[in-house]
């Protein structure tokens, strides 16, 4: 089974509205994290937001904020006031306490429209 | 700042070369991954290592090899180079434990023709 799933191959949406980008995960650990990375057309990896399995609260980190809900296995990224620059992929990770691997998505290509 | 450092940019090889793609990190960090990226298949784990000396196999570790012999440095070998080998290769580190993200260099185009 896969590990981490993203749905959305291409998600399209207009410059200074929010988007959700969608992340379910699979694991049988007690402990984990929750990472989503950026990948503009350029080519590095940026490292965006972390959430842990304990975390009570979301975590929000400037326009980014992962939506987190356990019990469903979800970590949805949410981007507000989108901005041109926010087109790229993104790609939602995980990693076990079990484990140093970590899992990632298949990711989804977000283009914003001016 | 985490620094990863990927050795080169852009790289053209010729099938049959022994291909050298070198790695390094400055935060003393003890885990470091290499990954391979191609259109549509996302990334995928080649072989990461979890300290000095020491690597473990991820899920695509045929025709590679990789060499770890001081902390920062994490060296990945194509030995003998062939087309289907081709495409953008990540490394990257982290600290261990469940809540340390990986920090990533910017990648390396590798060609094979």
């Amino acid at each position: 089974a896969q590990k981490i799933t993203q749905t959305q191959p291409g998600m399209f949406v207009q410059e200074k509205e929010a988007v959700t980008l969608d992340c379910t995960y699979d694991t049988s650990d007690p402990s984990y994290g929750l990472f989503w990375y950026k990948q503009p057309s350029s080519g590095e990896m940026i490292f965006l937001i972390y959430q842990g399995s304990y975390d009570q609260q979301n975590a929000t980190e400037g326009r980014y904020s992962l939506n987190f809900q356990k019990a469903r296995k979800s970590a949805n990224l949410v981007i507000s006031a989108s901005q041109l620059g926010d087109s790229a992929m993104y790609f939602c990770a995980m990693r076990e306490v079990s484990g140093n691997q970590f899992y990632f998505g298949t990711g989804t290509s977000l283009t914003v429209i001016p | 700042d985490v620094k990863v450092t990927q050795s080169s940019r852009y790289l053209v090889k010729r099938t049959g070369e022994k291909v050298f793609l070198e790695c390094v990190q400055d935060m003393d960090h003890e885990n470091m991954f290499w990954y391979r990226q191609d259109p549509g298949l996302g990334l995928r784990l080649i072989y990461f290592s979890y300290d000095v000396k020491m690597k473990e196999k991820g899920d695509i570790p045929e025709g590679y090899s990789v060499s770890r012999e001081k902390k920062e440095r994490f060296s990945l070998i194509l030995e003998s180079a062939s087309t289907n080998q081709t495409s953008m290769y990540l490394c990257a580190s982290s600290l261990g434990g469940y809540n340390s993200p990986l920090h990533f260099g910017n990648g390396t185009r590798l060609t094979v023709t």
